[in-house]
């Protein structure tokens, strides 16, 4: 079945630093990406998303880049900050043909940053 | 602001009684959703209802129950409560994709952790 991975499980960065927090998919027919982050004890917040008829996007401090040839999907964060901290979470559209978004989540990247 | 808010944010029940998990939403969003969120995992889809209109996800257990009684509303009712459904319930909403819209982001609210005694 279709299914949305994360190549690594935790990620140490140096504050100040970039983050790349990388995400494998396998339905070649997902037409909408998300990342989200989710801080403890907290609900997943939408950082970006990027449709599949691009292949970049970029927000504050934030770019999304998307590979389809290899489906593949990385979050870069910018001068990554102590508020970084959390779990990220990609996330795919399943059903790009239904009337309502059916997100499948990848395993979530655990985020920490170091002084 | 416009949001997704979730009541109780800490429930604590007992093994076998029942308990409803509340969901209200000021976005106005056709698409209300559950999910569940166990301890270091992805969230999981337990249903959804566009408008009215209620999509079960085919591995959800009977146990789960959700009403919807007007759009800014929806409930999680857990019917007998086990020790394994002790989990981060999330409710998450979006427009739908009805009309011209062609992606539909969802927004999460907070999420109410529940502990089964």
């Amino acid at each position: 079945g279709e299914s949305v991975g994360l190549h690594l499980p935790t990620l140490s960065v140096q504050e100040g630093d970039n983050s790349i927090i990388n995400c494998a998919y396998s339905n070649s027919a997902s037409d909408y990406f998300i990342w989200y982050k989710q801080e403890s004890g907290k609900g997943p917040q939408f950082i970006i998303d990027i449709r599949s008829n691009m292949d970049k996007r970029q927000g504050q401090r934030v770019t999304v880049l998307l590979n389809k040839t290899v489906k593949h999907l990385s979050l870069q964060i910018a001068a990554t900050q102590p508020g970084d901290s959390a779990v990220y979470f990609c996330a795919e559209n399943s059903e790009p043909y239904s009337s309502a978004s059916k997100i499948i989540f990848g395993s979530g990247t655990r985020l920490s940053i170091r002084p | 602001d416009a949001m997704v808010i979730q009541n109780p944010r800490y429930q604590v029940t007992q093994f076998g009684k029942p308990v409803t998990l509340s969901c209200s939403q000021t976005l106005n969003h056709n698409v209300m959703y559950w999910y569940q969120q166990k301890s270091s995992q992805a969230p999981k889809l337990l249903f959804h209802y566009y408008d009215k209109d209620f999509n079960n996800e085919a591995d959800t257990p009977d146990n789960f129950q959700s009403r919807r009684p007007n759009t800014s509303f929806c409930f999680l009712d857990i019917r007998s409560p086990g020790l394994g459904d002790a989990a981060m319930y999330l409710c998450a909403t979006s427009r739908g994709k009805r009309g011209v819209v062609d992606t539909d982001t969802q927004y999460f609210g907070p999420g109410t952790r529940l502990t089964v005694l």
